[in-house]
């Protein structure tokens, strides 16, 4: 199984400022993901990040506001950009691989972000 | 447009006693199904898969999951719960294809009483 870790595991953050998640993977996968799970709530998918290009956002969710970055196949950045309140989440990196492995998607710890 | 539904918010057992977690799904392909469980304050981890072949699947800590296509159900099982079970189980498909994109379902919270 691929091993994930999330910095910072945790945040709390002013109204107006932006956060950067990182994501960081043991081995090489195929895709990486980004998912958002408010309090209470389920996991939905902001974006799939693809390396070496543009990320592609589902809807609801823009580039402007959820910057994504993704520069090999072990490493992603989220950003939460012009936070407010209802932004505080728990967002989770998500792996599908490694490649040539059977297809399983991991998830790694989460950060939990508190916006005031 | 794939689904998924966990009917139940809350499933409460003794321990000891067999447990059900219910899903059903809708996908217009061939479904790849998962179940995650959540404990408090911690990530995702993965209990199962069902890609294809044997529509009972073992998995994790004692569970399993039955897919059954003519119902499109895939209910979580375990035949003697544990306090220790008790956490946030959440139902997952994607679709056939290789997108990667997981659709999850509400969630279900177990609880395990002594």
């Amino acid at each position: 199984s691929a091993v994930i870790s999330q910095k910072p595991s945790r945040d709390i953050c002013q109204r107006g400022t932006s956060l950067t998640i990182q994501c960081q993977v043991d081995s090489q996968v195929t895709m990486m993901f980004w998912y958002r799970q408010q309090p209470g709530q389920s996991l939905t998918l902001i974006a799939t990040a693809n390396q070496g290009s543009e990320a592609t956002y589902e809807s609801g969710f823009v580039i402007d506001k959820f910057p994504i970055s993704r520069p090999n196949l072990t490493f992603s950045t989220l950003t939460v950009s012009n936070m407010s309140p209802e932004d505080s989440s728990i967002y989770l990196c998500s792996v599908l691989g490694p490649v040539g492995g059977s297809g399983e998607q991991f998830f790694g710890p989460g950060t939990r972000l508190t916006v005031l | 447009a794939q689904s998924v539904a966990q009917p139940e918010d809350q499933v409460n057992v003794a321990e000891g006693n067999p447990l059900t977690v219910k899903c059903t799904y809708s996908v217009s392909g061939n479904p790849y199904l998962f179940w995650y469980v959540q404990y408090p304050n911690r990530g995702l981890q993965f209990l199962l898969k069902y890609i294809t072949g044997d529509n009972l699947v073992k998995g994790s800590y004692g569970f399993e999951a039955e897919f059954n296509k003519s119902q499109t159900s895939f209910h979580l099982k375990k035949p003697s719960a544990l306090v220790s079970d008790s956490a946030l189980y959440f139902c997952a498909v994607r679709d056939g294809g290789d997108t990667g994109k997981l659709i999850f379902g509400q969630g279900t919270t177990l609880q395990v009483k002594p």
